[in-house]
């Protein structure tokens, strides 16, 4: 099944603390994308990366890091997390072309405390 | 600056009856607009697209969508609600492209559906 996988689903972490969000695509798409959803606010684009060791800034990038050493993953690291990254985290993908829309994991609930 | 406008943070609708969200984008030129919804609990799935053609789409679940150049609007509607239609739908455009091949999905705030029984 084609699909993007995240990884944890939810997670409660304290301030500080290194944490890392998986994020699995199975459909060799080129585009990968980090987003984070906020009450009120959307969907705002952390990280994106166009291709493997290609990786640019989104919206929202503070406080994060990403990186595409291979095709199919792209994790986010968050290096020392505050409560303002409380949030839910979705990772999405999508082929060369903006015309066929993203495929979307089932998203991360990160706390912060 | 590109963005997108859903100007209906919340909509409640009988079960059974007629459903229109509105999307309004600010684009220089045609881009690719899409519907997403998102169940609660779930990530976002893509109910339809457009980018040229026949400027009403259909979608999954039943829905389509008119896209009205003129307007800038992408409106998404649905002739009869079901109680699991229940959901936050989203808008957004696809913006970029071409030789550099960067391209950006920009999204809506989001609109969340209510059905009464």
């Amino acid at each position: 099944e084609a699909q993007v996988t995240q990884n944890p689903r939810y997670l409660i972490t304290v301030t500080g603390k290194k944490l890392t969000v998986t994020c699995s695509q199975n459909m060799n798409h080129e585009y990968m994308s980090w987003y984070r959803q906020d009450p009120g606010l959307g969907l705002r684009q952390i990280y994106y990366s166009m291709n493997v060791e290609v990786t640019d800034k989104g919206d929202v990038p503070e406080g994060y890091k990403v990186s595409r050493k291979e095709k199919r993953n792209f994790p986010l690291i968050l290096e020392s997390p505050s409560p303002n990254q409380t949030s839910l985290y979705f990772c999405a993908s999508s082929p060369r072309t903006a015309y066929y829309g993203y495929t979307f994991g089932s998203g991360t609930r990160l706390t912060v405390v | 600056a590109q963005s997108v406008t859903q100007p209906d943070i919340h909509i409640t609708v009988s079960e059974g009856a007629s459903l229109e969200l509105r999307c309004n984008y600010s684009y220089g030129a045609t881009p690719y607009l899409f519907w997403y919804v998102q169940s609660p609990g779930q990530g976002l799935q893509l109910l339809l697209k457009y980018f040229s053609g026949d400027t009403l789409v259909q979608g999954i679940k039943g829905f389509e969508a008119e896209f009205k150049r003129s307007q800038s609007s992408f409106n998404l509607r649905k002739p009869s609600v079901h109680w699991s239609d229940a959901a936050e739908y989203f808008c957004a455009v696809g913006a970029g492209g071409g030789t550099s091949g960067t391209y950006k999905y920009i999204f809506g705030t989001g609109t969340r559906l209510k059905v009464l029984a």
